[in-house]
């Protein structure tokens, strides 16, 4: 199957500064990846759909200003959490769609574990 | 909101068959059922899809009832490393779907 990355895997912030999440498909483009989150023992929570050159696709509740989306080439998307409080401590999972074809291939990538201290 | 319900959680013994079942009683005609599994700690992992047919490939079998209202996804020989979070879906196989999960249900085979 396709691959994605995200990187970094792990990272640990003060509160109050802004943190980037890159996803990157690596043998594929992807014009649509999609970034969750999951709090512990919880379902993945779909965040926002990203679309190369356009602006993302929020999911109701999720804050647009805080959860930068940006999508600018057809391999990478990145999420930065601006002005990270304890709250947003979580694990951000990104997905890049494939279109193969005709049809719908999502890859995910293996997370990025975020702690605000 | 996610279409399909499951059992919150299920035991198997190591070595033998996993049968996980998903409801999906308001599927509609164009609507792909699709697996996938997370591993604690890792992202989700596609596991099979189908339609209306049975499918098998390398990982396990998905059976999909006439009615399509429910299905089973089989690991055929479960082993410690199967041990995850099964989610089943019902999804468009057009471009324009995204991948909503419900709870899933929490595998555990056990040695």
């Amino acid at each position: 199957g396709a691959v994605v990355s995200q990187h970094p895997s792990r990272v640990i912030c003060k509160s109050g500064t802004s943190v980037k999440i890159e996803c990157r498909s690596l043998d594929f483009q992807a014009t649509t990846m999609f970034w969750y989150r999951q709090f512990p023992k919880q379902s993945l929570m779909l965040m926002a759909t990203s679309n190369e050159g356009s602006k993302a696709t929020y999911e109701q509740g999720v804050e647009k200003d805080k959860f930068l989306i940006n999508h600018a080439s057809l391999t990478l998307s990145t999420l930065t959490v601006t002005s990270a409080h304890p709250e947003d401590s979580s694990f951000y999972i990104c997905s890049a769609r494939r279109l193969a074809l005709g049809y719908n291939e999502q890859f995910f990538g293996p997370g990025t574990r975020l702690t605000v201290l | 909101d996610a279409k399909t319900t499951q059992p919150t959680s299920m035991d198997c013994a190591e070595g033998r068959a996993a049968n996980l079942p998903c409801n999906h009683s308001t599927i509609s005609g164009n609507e792909y059922v699709y697996w996938y599994r997370q591993i604690h700690s890792q992202g989700p992992q596609y596991i099979i899809h189908g339609l209306k047919n049975n499918e098998t490939n390398e990982m396990a079998s998905l059976i999909i009832t006439e009615d399509r209202k429910s299905s089973t996804l089989i690991l055929p020989h479960a082993t410690l490393r199967d041990t995850a979070v099964y989610y089943c879906i019902v999804l468009l196989k057009t471009s324009y779907d995204k991948v909503i999960f419900g709870p899933g249900t929490s595998l555990s085979v056990i040695p």
